[in-house]
């Protein structure tokens, strides 16, 4: 089974701050990741899917980058809606889910 | 509008059987797969297992024992159930689309809770 490891668990940034999110993989898993968005109490959102494409309505401030074992996720400049737990899903070989890491704002 | 809506018992006693229900919307059960995820109360996201568009069923290895994936394409429905209910069963089910974009989309979520 393919282990996916996050990091970091938490992050405290400032509005306008740029962020980054890191999810590597066990082994080889080509650009099939994706990265959610979730708030509490609402459904996760697809922020972007296959390492680097951005899901339709997505503001432009989010990227992702990466492949292989390595990706990331960047918010280029933090703002305050963007409060939530971020989490990645790799669906090479069946699907496993990163542990998630909770943004807030200082 | 692509909608998926989670609905089932709040409370399922220890040894039961657990019977969720998504209700989908704005997509065809004969387009896309529909997939049920589950986060245990103080842990991670699992796949649990997936209705296809197709029909076929396929189960995550550890819980295929106790799941079962059908569903109502009139209703636009897929069904959940899964025996043997223990007290770490206990979290948020969600169900979602796939495999276009990986999952794309994503209900709510339903809470179950299970204790005597």
């Amino acid at each position: 089974d393919i282990q996916m490891t996050q990091s970091p668990s938490f992050l405290s940034a400032s509005v306008g701050d740029r962020v980054t999110i890191n999810c590597k993989a066990s082994q080889n898993i080509n650009r099939y990741l994706n990265w959610y968005q979730q708030k509490l109490g609402e459904a996760p959102k697809l922020l972007i899917y296959n390492a680097n494409s951005l899901q339709t309505g997505i503001p432009s401030r989010f990227s992702g980058s990466g492949s292989g074992t390595d990706f990331t996720l960047t918010i280029s400049s933090l703002q305050p809606e963007d409060v939530a737990t971020y989490f990645c899903l790799q669906h090479n070989s069946w699907f496993t889910f990163g542990s998630g890491t909770k943004l807030e704002i200082k | 509008q692509v909608q998926l809506t989670e609905s089932g018992p709040g409370l399922v006693h220890p040894s039961e059987t657990l019977s969720l229900t998504c209700t989908v919307s704005g997509f065809s059960l004969t387009g896309y797969s529909v997939y049920w995820v589950r986060q245990p109360s103080g842990k991670g996201l699992e796949w649990m297992g997936r209705m296809r568009y197709n029909g076929d069923t396929s189960y995550n290895s550890a819980l295929k024992s106790r799941l079962s994936i059908s569903r109502d394409t009139s209703k636009n429905q897929v069904f959940l159930k899964m025996n043997s209910l223990q007290t770490d069963d206990t979290g948020t089910y969600y169900c979602t689309r796939g495999p276009n974009k990986g999952f794309d989309y994503w209900g709510q979520g339903v809470m179950v809770t299970v204790s005597s």
